[in-house]
């Protein structure tokens, strides 16, 4: 099983702050990472896959990077509608695992 | 324009089995590549991945409740179903299905079901 590690668990920041969300794993895993975003009541939503992919549709101020073990999504510039709980995703290897999720709440 | 929905009960007694249906159109189980996913989310917690069928009946299943969990399909229907026996309340949670592309993580989802375990 490959364990993921995403901090931090919440994040308070202001409407157009820049924001990073880490993602390490317990071995490496190449590319197959997916971050989705997930607002109250709703499904989560696919936003970058191959860790650095944008889903098409997705503001370009969401970015990915990362490869093997360390991961890393970055909101350039913080709007409202981007206040909601993110979560990483590897595919590499079954049992697919997903992080705890980083809640992005208002400061 | 790929869909996915969760059907299925609301409320189901502990030991019972549960029977989740995934009914999509937009696309089919029969092309290479594509899958449909199952995940689950219990209240005010994380996402946890329970099992995956693809367009050729390859099965997969998380090792904590592989004895526990069947994934079927019937492409001609459009559905993949999920069964997990011996209900518990700890499986209370919202039941998603998503759609599988290769190597494209889950880029659909279903808009969940909630399913609540109690006597």
């Amino acid at each position: 099983v490959i364990w993921m590690t995403q901090s931090p668990s919440l994040l308070s920041a202001s409407t157009g702050d820049r924001v990073t969300i880490s993602c390490r794993m317990s071995q490496g895993i190449s590319s197959y990472l997916a971050w989705y975003q997930q607002k109250p009541g709703k499904a989560p939503e696919l936003l970058i896959y191959a860790a650095s992919t944008l889903q098409s549709g997705v503001p370009s101020r969401f970015s990915g990077s990362g490869s093997g073990t360390d991961f890393t999504l970055t909101i350039s510039c913080l709007q409202s509608e981007d206040f909601a709980t993110y979560y990483c995703q590897q595919y590499y290897s079954f049992p697919w695992t997903f992080g705890q999720g980083t809640k992005v709440e208002i400061k | 324009q790929i869909t996915l929905k969760e059907s299925g009960p609301t409320l189901v007694k502990p030991t019972q089995t549960l029977t989740l249906t995934c009914t999509f159109s937009g696309f089919s189980l029969s092309t290479s590549g594509v899958g449909v996913g199952w995940i689950r989310q219990p209240p005010g917690k994380a996402l946890e991945w329970l099992a995956l069928i693809y367009w050729n009946d390859d099965k997969r299943y998380s090792p904590s409740l592989k004895s526990r969990l069947t994934i079927t399909k019937d492409t001609s229907k459009n559905q993949v179903v999920l069964t997990m026996t011996n209900m518990d309340p700890v499986d209370t949670a919202t039941y998603y299905c998503a759609h599988i592309l290769h190597d494209y993580g889950l880029d659909y989802w279903g808009q969940g079901t909630l399913v609540t375990v109690s006597s």
